[in-house]
């Protein structure tokens, strides 16, 4: 069964403190892992999609890595507008599947004090 | 910049009632989702259209739930009657095309479901 974990649940950093959140999967042919941020209330924002292992991608303080079972989002320097729910979600099978389906982890909750 | 709209934000509804939530995705966009999240969890697909067409509802309570996207452009999702367990933020998302390598989701706002 296709799944998504992330780690840890919750993160408190203070301002300025660098460190890196974890999602790990096990899919049956991945498509494409994706990241998102969401605030309290509101939906999901797209910040990165990953394709293959060893690929990075980066946008202001977030750099995104993937390998073989897992994904690391990266945050340098965060300040308090980082604090959110960063959400991990995997796109799995084959490519001209029927279905776009997104798996989605539980999410970690960052808070970035000052 | 082009966004999902949804509508209304928040609902709150007594068990057994009719709800329907409406969502207009980007322009252009084929594919559009229905994700139901329940507080502390990710998102969960409930049907996917592609144009008008259902494309997986496969975890859609269809004894409950209806969707539809008549015109391939805008969709309602609707609930009825409500229970207990349907309080949840519901979601809907959108794709440029369907069976691409690079497909990305956008989401809407989301409806705050609160059945009493």
């Amino acid at each position: 069964e296709d799944q998504v974990t992330q780690s840890p649940e919750a993160l408190r950093l203070q301002e300025g403190e660098s460190s890196s959140l974890n999602c790990s999967y096990t899919v049956s042919g991945l498509r494409g892992l994706f990241w998102y941020r969401q605030d309290p209330g509101k939906g999901p924002e797209f910040l990165f999609t990953l394709y293959s292992a060893g690929e990075e991608k980066e946008k202001e303080r977030l750099k995104a890595t993937l390998t073989k079972k897992e994904s690391f989002l990266h945050i340098t320097a965060p300040k308090p507008e980082d604090s959110a729910t960063y959400l991990c979600a995997v796109q799995a099978g084959r490519y001209g599947g029927a279905t776009n389906k997104l798996i989605f982890g539980t999410g970690t909750l960052l808070a970035v004090q000052p | 910049e082009a966004e999902v709209a949804q509508s209304p934000r928040y609902k709150i509804t007594e068990k057994s009632q009719a709800v329907a939530f409406w969502c207009d995705p980007i322009s252009g966009h084929a594919t559009l989702y229905w994700y139901r999240q329940i507080l502390g969890q990710g998102p969960e697909l409930l049907v996917q259209f592609q144009d008008e067409s259902v494309v997986d509802d496969s975890q859609l309570p269809k004894d409950r739930f209806s969707a539809e996207r008549l015109k391939g452009v805008d969709s309602t999702l609707k609930i009825q009657p409500a229970e207990l367990g349907d309080s949840a933020m519901y979601l809907c998302a959108s794709s440029l095309v369907w069976r691409e390598v690079r497909n990305e989701q956008f989401f809407g706002p989301g409806t705050r479901l609160t059945v009493l």
